[in-house]
């Protein structure tokens, strides 16, 4: 497979631990986020989203917390499998556009 | 089942020799999109498409071209392409409707010029 972020933060954790992947997002006016999950060799898949009306949102073993007042951007997920380990980006929309964040690369250990 | 399929996954080409990448989805979106993903910038935009003839630029279009002449497709166009093209290459749709905007991503087209 491709790697598509060589100088990206990185998480490793053990199987079966809570995962928990930050994002700082950049503009104030931003009124939807999404996660998304990047495998190896592939497109970038959507996992969950949040609006700035919300705070959390829960979806399958994954939540989403929204901090707009620090601009900050969790995702949550719960008992990490080995097939959980990829590249996690949020996205934020400004403007009628969706800006992308640089990622997170997430190891799962077994 | 419901995709946008890129072509080719893998192309090496010489600098100035004209080259497209194809996109095509099949869950008749209006809006798509090609980005690329190069190692500490993330994903950037290149050119949009809201609908069939319409296209706009996106954040890096220089070095681009795109046509939307089919709903189906969007074409990526390099007339003369040159190292600093060297990159992976996404396409991207998602219906254009209001409250959604979750994409559907391609596979991807990792493009090397000489």
């Amino acid at each position: 497979g491709e790697s598509v972020g060589l100088h990206l933060p990185t998480l490793s954790v053990q199987e079966g631990d809570n995962s928990i992947i930050n994002c700082a997002y950049s503009n104030s006016a931003s009124d939807y986020f999404i996660w998304y999950k990047q495998e190896s060799g592939k497109g970038p898949q959507f996992i969950i989203d949040i609006r700035s009306n919300m705070d959390k949102r829960q979806g399958q073993r994954v939540t989403v917390l929204l901090n707009k007042t620090v601009k900050h951007l969790s995702l949550q997920i719960a008992a990490t499998q080995p097939g959980d380990s990829a590249v996690y980006f949020c996205a934020e929309r400004s403007g009628g556009k969706l800006i992308f964040g640089q990622g997170t690369e997430l190891s799962v250990k077994p | 089942e419901a995709q946008v399929t890129q072509n080719p996954r893998y192309l090496i080409t010489v600098t100035g020799k004209k080259l497209t990448v194809t996109c095509s989805q099949n869950m008749n979106h209006e809006y798509m999109s090609w980005y690329r993903q190069d190692p500490g910038l993330g994903l950037r935009q290149i050119y949009y498409s809201m609908n069939v003839e319409v296209t706009d630029k996106g954040d890096v279009p220089e070095g681009y071209k795109v046509s939307r002449k089919e709903k189906r497709n969007f074409p990526l166009i390099l007339e003369s392409p040159s190292p600093n093209q060297t990159s992976l290459y996404f396409c991207a749709s998602r219906e254009d409707r209001v409250g959604i905007y979750g994409y559907t991503f391609g596979s991807g087209t990792r493009l090397t010029v000489v």
